[in-house]
């Protein structure tokens, strides 16, 4: 079955700071893999997945397969960052799984 | 791009009773899915519901608890039946058009 860690429940930074959200996957297949955000009030949004590799508000991640991991970096975090960001895959025609999510904290 | 809306947004209801939550898409869409996101955890498929078929329910979830409608392309409803304290969760459409999109959720608190 696949599965999607996010280790972290809480990552606090303050601005300026690298940041870097961890997602490691399980699925013996080649999945897709995505980073999707929720500001506060606002409903959850797609930030970036791994096949367009872009660039999205500074963000980035990179699918290591030897790893499994899609990790997602900044390098200097901004206040306006602060939001739930959850991981998650996907297989086939299927519908995504989530991550437990990580909140990001960016202090002033 | 597809935009979603829910009905109701949010909802308190009784013990024993059952909430019926309306998703409406802006476009044709053939995948939708209803989430649940209970409170502090993350999102769980509830269902898969495609237009023609039966709804295929995960592991953990029955159609005589979550009864879904799918009459067409642009709409669906999601029926939480005999409620809980347990049920008090945030319900989420979302649809598959070229990547997958969400709705804002229902927030249904069960007393």
């Amino acid at each position: 079955a696949q599965r999607v860690t996010q280790p972290e429940k809480l990552l606090s930074v303050f601005k300026g700071a690298p940041v870097e959200l961890k997602c490691n996957y399980s699925y013996s297949g080649s999945p897709e893999l995505f980073w999707y955000v929720q500001y506060s009030r606002q409903r959850l949004q797609l930030l970036l997945r791994h096949i367009s590799r872009e660039s999205i508000k500074g963000f980035t991640a990179d699918l290591n397969k030897g790893e499994t991991s899609f990790h997602l970096k900044k390098p200097f975090a901004q206040e306006e960052d602060s939001a739930m960001y959850y991981c998650a895959l996907r297989t086939g025609r299927r519908a995504l799984t989530f991550g437990s999510g990580t909140r990001l904290q960016v202090q002033p | 791009s597809a935009v979603i809306s829910q009905k109701p947004s949010r909802d308190i209801c009784q013990r024993g009773t059952s909430l019926t939550i309306q998703c409406q898409v802006d476009s044709q869409v053939t995948m939708m899915f209803w989430y649940r996101q209970q409170p502090g955890q993350s999102l769980t498929l509830i269902a898969t519901a495609n237009q023609g078929s039966e709804a295929t329910y995960e592991s953990g979830f029955v159609i005589d608890k979550f009864p879904i409608s799918r009459p067409n392309l642009t709409f669906s409803t999601l029926t939480v039946s005999n409620l809980s304290p347990e049920d008090s969760s945030i319900y989420l459409c979302s649809v598959f058009a070229d990547t997958q999109y969400f709705g804002p959720g229902t927030r249904l608190t069960v007393l």
